[in-house]
């Protein structure tokens, strides 16, 4: 079965950079898309990027997406990092029968 | 704008049945992909499954044995219905609607669903 793989947690001061990482398991994740979704405690989650690196409207520049083939991995990286983006960060992708989410990343802004 | 939220009983006894309803605001259930994904405590995301206007559903292989997805046009509602919970099924039961690639927007806030006896 198809995995993603995250780090538990990334932590860094404000105004810096965190990136996230998602590894596949198997095959190669640049075959599908992958997307990325922000949990804060008492909120309904949000899409902050999709299809591999595209911002929904109203998801500042700040959020970036990538796809690493060589890694077999897809990044989240957040710039100027802000005391609101402490949150839990989930990858996400899909095979031919199955949806599936990555463990989650707890960023925490120091 | 479409918003969501779900809502059901938050505690349901093992073996009974899990029954959850969301209700759409601002579009229309007939128009759009709409799927159920669950929290459980200390754990990551789950997709449970999507349907589309009746017609056309999906579900985790993990879960299809248990679980069904309808629509309800007249309310304007997505339901999911589960059999036989455990207490694994303890989780907090999100519906979402379904774009292209299998990504998700918006998504209601979430009703936290207990199994206990």
């Amino acid at each position: 079965n198809f995995m993603l793989t995250q780090p538990h947690s990334v932590s860094e001061s404000p105004g810096k950079t965190v990136s996230i990482s998602c590894t596949g398991s198997s095959g190669s994740i640049a075959n599908n898309y992958v997307h990325w979704y922000q949990l804060r405690p008492g909120r309904a989650p949000t899409i902050v990027i999709y299809d591999d690196n595209q911002r929904p409207s109203g998801i500042p520049d700040r959020f970036s997406g990538s796809i690493d083939s060589s890694s077999n991995s897809a990044s989240l990286t957040i710039s100027g990092l802000q005391t609101e983006d402490e949150a839990d960060y989930y990858c996400q992708s899909y095979d031919s029968e199955n949806v599936i989410f990555g463990g989650g990343t707890k960023v925490t802004v120091l | 704008q479409v918003q969501l939220q779900e809502s059901g009983p938050g505690l349901v006894k093992p073996s009974e049945t899990l029954s959850l309803t969301c209700t759409v605001s601002g579009g229309s259930v007939q128009s759009s992909f709409w799927s159920w994904v669950r929290k459980s405590p200390g754990k990551g995301l789950e997709w449970i499954g999507y349907i589309f206007n009746s017609v056309s559903s999906s579900y985790n292989p993990s879960l299809k044995s248990r679980v069904s997805i309808s629509i309800d046009p007249s309310r304007n509602q997505v339901s999911l219905r589960m059999t036989s919970v455990t207490a694994a099924d303890t989780a907090v039961y999100y519906c979402a609607r379904r774009w292209g690639a299998n990504w998700f927007d918006p998504w209601g806030q979430g009703t936290l669903v207990t199994v206990s006896s």
